[in-house]
Parts: C-alpha cells; sequence; structure tokens
C-alpha cells in the first residue's frame, strides 16, 4: 500500500500557485519523497524529490516539514498544460546504498486541473 | 535523462491469444520494471525485469501469466498471456539507473484492449 495520502482533486486558475498536499506521518528515516505527475495517456513524469531540505528546480519547488511528516509540492505559475494527476510518493534510496529496493508504490495521487 | 520506447503503443487482441510488449531504453541502465494502469486506477508494480535471470514478480502476478526477458541491459519484454478482457489496461516500463537519489523514467505505455 501507499504510504502516502494525497486530496483526490485540487482546481487551481491559470497562472496562479498551485499548492499540492501530502501527508506521510510514518515516513522513516533514510526515505526521500518523490513527486510524479502523468498527463493523461502519457507515461508517468519526474518532477522533483528531496529527503528533509526544501527542494527548487526548473519545474516546481518541494517544501518538507520539519518534522517530515507531510510536504507540499509547488507550481508558482501553474498553466492549463499542468493539467495532470499529482503523485506524491515516498521510497528508501538504491539497495546498494543502505536502502531497499526502492519500488515507486503509486497511491491515487492528487488530479489537479488548471482552469482559464 | 533515458528515452524509452515501447511497442506496440496500442492493440486489440482477442480474448485467449497473447501480446508481447517491447521496452527498448536508449542507454544501458541497471533497474528495469513492468507497471499495469488499468482504466481509471493508478499504477501497479508488476515484477522487476533482473538482466540474465528470472524477473521478481509482486504479490499477485506470475510468471505463467507475465512472462519477462531482460537479454541485455537496454531491452525488456512483458508477455501478457492467455489473454481475457480484465486483462484491458496500459501496460507501461519503466527504467532507473540504480545510482543513489536517482530518478525513474517511464515509457508511454502500451495500451491494450482484450475483446
Amino acid at each position: 500500500d501507499a504510504k502516502t495520502t494525497q486530496p483526490t482533486s485540487m482546481d487551481c486558475a491559470e497562472g496562479r500557485a498551485a499548492n499540492l498536499p501530502c501527508n506521510h506521518s510514518t515516513i522513516s528515516g533514510n526515505e526521500y519523497v518523490y513527486w510524479y505527475r502523468q498527463i493523461h495517456s502519457q507515461g508517468p513524469q519526474y518532477i522533483i524529490h528531496g529527503l528533509k531540505n526544501n527542494e527548487t528546480n526548473e519545474m516546481a519547488s518541494l517544501i518538507i516539514t520539519e518534522d517530515r511528516k507531510s510536504s507540499t509540492l509547488i507550481l508558482p505559475h501553474a498553466t492549463l498544460r499542468d493539467t495532470a494527476v499529482y503523485y506524491c510518493i515516498v521510497r528508501a534510496p538504491h539497495i546498494n546504498y543502505g536502502g531497499s529496493q526502492g519500488n515507486l508504490i503509486f497511491g491515487k495521487g492528487t488530479k489537479l486541473s488548471v482552469k482559464p | 535523462s533515458a528515452v524509452i520506447s515501447q511497442k506496440p503503443s496500442r492493440d486489440i487482441c482477442q480474448r485467449g491469444t497473447s501480446l508481447t510488449i517491447q521496452c527498448q531504453v536508449d542507454s544501458q541502465v541497471t533497474m528495469m520494471f513492468w507497471y499495469r494502469q488499468q482504466p481509471g486506477q493508478s499504477l501497479t508494480l508488476i515484477a522487476t525485469a533482473n538482466q540474465g535471470s528470472e524477473a521478481t514478480y509482486e504479490s499477485g502476478f506470475v510468471i505463467d501469466k507475465f512472462p519477462i526477458s531482460r537479454p541485455n541491459l537496454t531491452f525488456s519484454t512483458l508477455t501478457v498471456s492467455n489473454m481475457s478482457p480484465e486483462d484491458s489496461s496500459i501496460y507501461l516500463c519503466s527504467v532507473e539507473r540504480g545510482e543513489f537519489n536517482t530518478e525513474a523514467f517511464f515509457g508511454q505505455g502500451t495500451r491494450l484492449t482484450v475483446v
């Protein structure tokens, strides 16, 4: 079973920031938080990941609470093309680095609808 | 990044037949996976494709139904055997380099309809 909880759906106005929450209260010390998204009829696309510090890349920002029990993915200026299902996943590093196999376990995700 | 080519992109098959899906990566990768996404559902991991050895299957999936091959570090196949309408799904190939703290890349999927 997925180790995360996300809202089923969210709406966001085009051009505004989209803030997608994720709860992972049972996260272990060596587990990372990953975000992927799946645009309709396409394979999932990697967005960002982090351990405990906030992370930012060209797509999004990831804010992880100090206790690491929850996180928020921020799309700073949402566009219509950001409409997708967003998956929050926790996983351990690869087995060669002291973690588990680290398989991705997908939950149901959040369906984000960006509206004009 | 890794570019993944999956073939076929879609197919309509008769029940009782088998379909083999191919996954080709543009570079060598350590880890290859096969997922299933049933209509309106999330992704479920079928198995990890191991080079030169038998695949590792997740609970609920068996080799007789979903035989997997991985002859080298850039190619894998998944066969859906003795198909029934319940096998109608999108099947996705995923790869990872197996290095520390890296992301997974996914193919565009094979949309299978069994009639």
